[in-house]
């Protein structure tokens, strides 16, 4: 069974400084990833996806992620944070079936 | 409505008493997944619903753990004689498909506290 690593439990920083979310997972086959976020309050929604093609992706609210296939990773960014992007963040895998495996999760909380 | 609801969001409950978990997902998805998200840790899968049929019940930590969904819309995850690791946030997905490919829209969840 696939595993989903994610490296930082909790990330706090000030607004406008830059962002990056590692992600790492345990599958050799073909993989889809997705990170999914979590606003206070909220429900999970989709951040941003990688199915195939350009390993580079953006996601909604500045969001980009990157897909290191010999790495094993897929790491988000974003250059400046803004305040309102305190929110959880989770990276979720599936190896090419329906079922999402998810890593633990990163708090992120922006200092305005 | 627009998105996957969850009801009730709020569950308290004694230990050894039956709980029911209930999902309504969005309409027109076939597929219907049901999570389990604990304390420090991420979401993990329990069953998946394609239609009526729940060709994987894999993730279902126990026999104490069933769930049905009835015309193709509503489910219902049932937990018997609560113990007090059941306790945490329990997550209902839907797609349009089943598929890989097809992003899953989550609810809210219910949050589940055994006493």
């Amino acid at each position: 069974a696939q595993s989903v690593s994610q490296h930082n439990h909790h990330v706090i920083l000030s607004e406008a400084a830059s962002l990056e979310l590692g992600c790492n997972y345990s599958y050799g086959g073909t993989v889809n990833l997705f990170w999914y976020v979590q606003y206070p309050g909220q429900h999970l929604q989709l951040l941003l996806k990688y199915f195939s093609g350009d390993p580079l992706v953006k996601g909604i609210k500045g969001f980009e992620a990157e897909f290191i296939k010999s790495k094993f990773s897929f790491n988000l960014r974003k250059p400046s944070v803004q305040w309102s992007d305190t929110a959880e963040y989770f990276c979720a895998v599936n190896a090419n079936d329906y079922k999402l495996s998810f890593g633990a999760g990163t708090t992120v909380t922006v200092r305005a | 409505g627009a998105g996957v609801s969850q009801s009730p969001s709020n569950k308290v409950t004694e230990k050894g008493k039956d709980v029911e978990l209930r999902c309504d997902p969005i309409s027109g998805h076939t597929a219907l997944y049901w999570y389990r998200q604990s304390l420090g840790q991420g979401l993990e899968f329990l069953i998946y619903f394609q239609g009526n049929s729940a060709p994987d019940k894999s993730g279902l930590p126990s026999d104490r753990f069933s769930a049905e969904r009835t015309g193709g819309s509503v489910s219902t995850l049932t937990i018997q004689r609560t113990q007090q690791e059941d306790s945490a946030v329990y997550l209902c997905a839907s797609s349009l498909y089943g598929g890989p490919k097809n992003i899953q829209y989550f609810g809210a969840g219910t949050r589940l506290s055994v006493l």
